[in-house]
């Protein structure tokens, strides 16, 4: 099945730089690959997705990568602010996966420092 | 309100006995799922359910049961609580058949075995 690592656990950084998560994923096939934010003892909700065939998206100050034949995708925040401060988990899927049955990382703490 | 809803929020219970959280989607989402959630493990999924009376296991469904009368509830039943069962467990909805779209969560249920 599917394995799906994440780095690095916790990140600190300055209100105003950037931050940026990485994940790997082992199964080839897979082709979705979600971010979720999960803001201290609320419920994890989806901030950005990436299909496998494209290899950038961007939604304001948040941006996802994907190197397919590297097998790793990334979050990218600019500018951040303090209340980017949460808790990340990346996850893919696969064509065969029903019902969008997601593999979660083991998420990253970030801390945006005003 | 219409939306994911999970109870009881908070529970506290004692090694071996049987506890059930509940879990009420309003949306007729047609795939519903059960993750835990602990430190350093991101979200691990226990059962889901492709439609009702449907149901299959995730990642880590020892000790758990699941049942799927209607559409709507998607129960979660721990028949003999242990330690290791502490967590905070979280419903989740989609309505995509397979490979891609977005998870929609409950709030949460914080369970204590002590």
């Amino acid at each position: 099945g599917e394995n799906v690592e994440q780095h690095p656990s916790t990140l600190s950084v300055q209100e105003g730089d950037s931050a940026v998560i990485k994940c790997t994923y082992s199964d080839s096939a897979s082709n979705y690959f979600p971010w979720y934010k999960q803001e201290l003892g609320k419920r994890p909700q989806l901030i950005i997705d990436i299909r496998s065939n494209v290899g950038e998206k961007k939604d304001q100050r948040i941006a996802v990568t994907l190197n397919k034949t590297a097998k790793h995708f990334s979050l990218h925040i600019t500018e951040t602010q303090p209340e980017d401060s949460a808790v990340y988990f990346c996850a893919a899927t696969g064509p065969n996966n029903a019902g969008n049955m997601l593999t979660f990382g083991g998420g990253t703490r970030l801390m945006v420092k005003p | 309100d219409a939306g994911i809803t999970q109870s009881p929020r908070y529970k506290i219970t004692e090694t071996g006995r049987q506890v059930t959280l509940m879990c009420h989607q309003t949306w007729s989402h047609s795939y519903m799922f059960w993750y835990r959630q602990d430190l350093g493990h991101g979200l691990r999924l226990i059962y889901y359910s492709a439609a009702a009376d449907i149901t299959d296991k995730g990642e880590v469904p020892d000790g758990y049961v699941v049942s799927r009368s209607k559409t709507e509830n998607f129960p979660l039943t721990l028949e003999s609580a242990t330690r290791s069962q502490t967590s905070v467990y979280f419903c989740a909805s989609s309505p995509e058949p397979r490979g891609g779209g977005e998870l929609f969560f409950g709030e949460g249920s914080r369970l204590t075995v002590l």
